[in-house]
């Protein structure tokens, strides 16, 4: 079964815009993670954020948790045509537990 | 460090027919996942081995679908008699670290069941 939801289920935007997408889920976690995958291609892992941190930076990329709303958003901030790809949220339960995936928002960044 | 390999990449077959996938995890990863992922959806666990143990098959059809993970290395996924609604990208996925469980996926393999 799948946990997290994502929103929107796609996105366009112009080149040098930000990016957000949002991620619900219904279970406590130990930790969210975001992937990306371009089409055609296998996920890549972008970022993780622990159930006990608020916020993380990486690069261009920011992720909040709220863990009492069960929700979570990642911002691409002055996005370019290279990000245009599907966005997963995953959730981590206990150690040792297999992510389960959301169902991705697409995003399309026009140049 | 080279990544998780899949192969075929690609493959057709005709429904009832069988196929079978491989991977090759990164090295030294123990835990190996495998993942259906149909078209305008996330990835689902099919199977989780770690090393050459089974953690989770719960949502593996098993009256047509087998995994194994000889030597805890690569791994091999089977399906076998195959339905339409096979079809679909199975990737593989491993990881190094089960506290945190972030993963490294395959490039996938595209089945296509006529």
């Amino acid at each position: 079964s799948q946990q997290g939801e994502e929103d929107p289920q796609a996105l366009s935007i112009q080149e040098g815009e930000n990016a957000t997408m949002n991620c619900s889920y219904k279970t406590s976690i130990n930790n969210l993670q975001w992937y990306r995958q371009n089409s055609g291609r296998g996920l890549v892992h972008l970022i993780l954020i622990r159930s006990n941190e608020r916020e993380k930076h990486s690069g261009r990329l920011r992720v909040t948790l709220d863990t009492s709303k069960k929700s979570s958003s990642l911002l691409i901030t002055a996005s370019r045509a290279a990000d245009t790809a599907s966005y997963f949220c995953a959730t981590g339960g206990q150690a040792g537990t297999a992510l389960i995936f959301g169902k991705g928002t697409t995003l399309s960044v026009s140049s | 460090e080279a990544g998780v390999a899949q192969s075929p990449r690609y493959k057709i077959i005709e429904k009832r027919q069988s196929v079978a996938f491989w991977c090759n995890p990164i090295s030294g990863h123990a835990t190996l996942y495998w993942y259906q992922q149909i078209l305008g959806q996330g990835p689902k666990l099919l199977i989780q081995f770690q090393n050459n143990g089974v953690v989770d098959d719960s949502q593996l059809p098993k009256d047509r679908f087998s995994a194994e993970r000889l030597k805890g290395v690569d791994s091999t996924l089977k399906i076998q008699p195959a339905k339409l609604e096979d079809s679909a990208v199975y990737l593989c996925a491993s990881s190094l670290d089960r506290a945190m469980n972030i993963q490294y996926f395959g490039a996938g393999t595209r089945l296509s069941v006529l």
